[in-house]
């Protein structure tokens, strides 16, 4: 069975960083692109960034390019997304999803921007 | 303002059929595969349909996609009160490079 575990989630003030981890098992993670989309409280889903398989493409959304960087390692079956300079808009559910057709999501992390 | 254009809210009565659309433009649906997500209240959000008009494994076929134009659309027959949910498309965009994903529609089964 598919699963992935988002972890890294928490409260932080803004300006401040946070990594989230994603740890993937049940599938050939090396073999698949990977995404980060999120859920602001009571609101739509927002693609965030997505990384290629074996990381040479790499994309964002416009509204986190520059702050914050996705990665990943494939020994470790791992996602990553480090989150710098946080704002308050950056305050949602961060979903780990697996490859072109989102398919299937983890249960999400929350990340609250407050001060 | 999402990039690609959904009602926010939709209803219809039990055993019905309703139709969700997605209008777009020709950098994203009219370019590229339609996926789209049923999200339950409290739940993550599952794949419901890909490639326009595939249905994954184990999703009900009273599930229906269908694309044309820069315009998709989820059909979803014999309505249930278990489908009370949001429902959301997605596509590449090429403009953009990136994903966009469609404001979401709240479907209510009265």
């Amino acid at each position: 069975e598919v699963q992935l575990v988002e972890s890294g989630g928490g409260l932080v003030k803004p300006g401040g960083s946070l990594r989230l981890s994603c740890a993937a098992s049940g599938f050939t993670f090396r073999s698949y692109s990977m995404n980060w989309v999120r859920q602001a409280p009571g609101k739509g889903l927002e693609w965030v960034s997505s990384i290629s398989s074996s990381s040479t493409y790499i994309y964002y959304a416009d509204s986190v390019k520059g702050r914050f960087t996705i990665s990943r390692d494939n020994a470790k079956n791992s996602l990553y997304l480090q989150m710098n300079s946080l704002r308050a808009e950056d305050t949602a559910v961060y979903y780990c999803v697996k490859n072109n057709e989102f398919d299937p999501w983890g249960q999400g992390t929350l990340v609250t921007v407050s001060s | 303002q999402s990039v690609l254009t959904q009602p926010p809210s939709m209803s219809e009565v039990p055993r019905q059929r309703v139709t969700i659309p997605c209008s777009g433009s020709s950098s994203n649906i009219g370019s590229n595969a339609v996926n789209w997500y049923q999200q339950l209240p409290g739940k993550a959000p599952k794949l419901l349909m890909y490639n326009d008009d595939l249905v994954p494994s184990g999703v009900s076929d009273r599930f229906s996609g269908s694309k044309s134009g820069t315009s998709a659309s989820l059909a979803i027959s014999g309505l249930q009160s278990e489908d009370e949910a949001a429902y959301y498309c997605a596509v590449w965009d090429d403009s953009l490079k990136g994903w966009v994903f469609g404001g979401g529609t709240k479907l209510t089964v009265l």
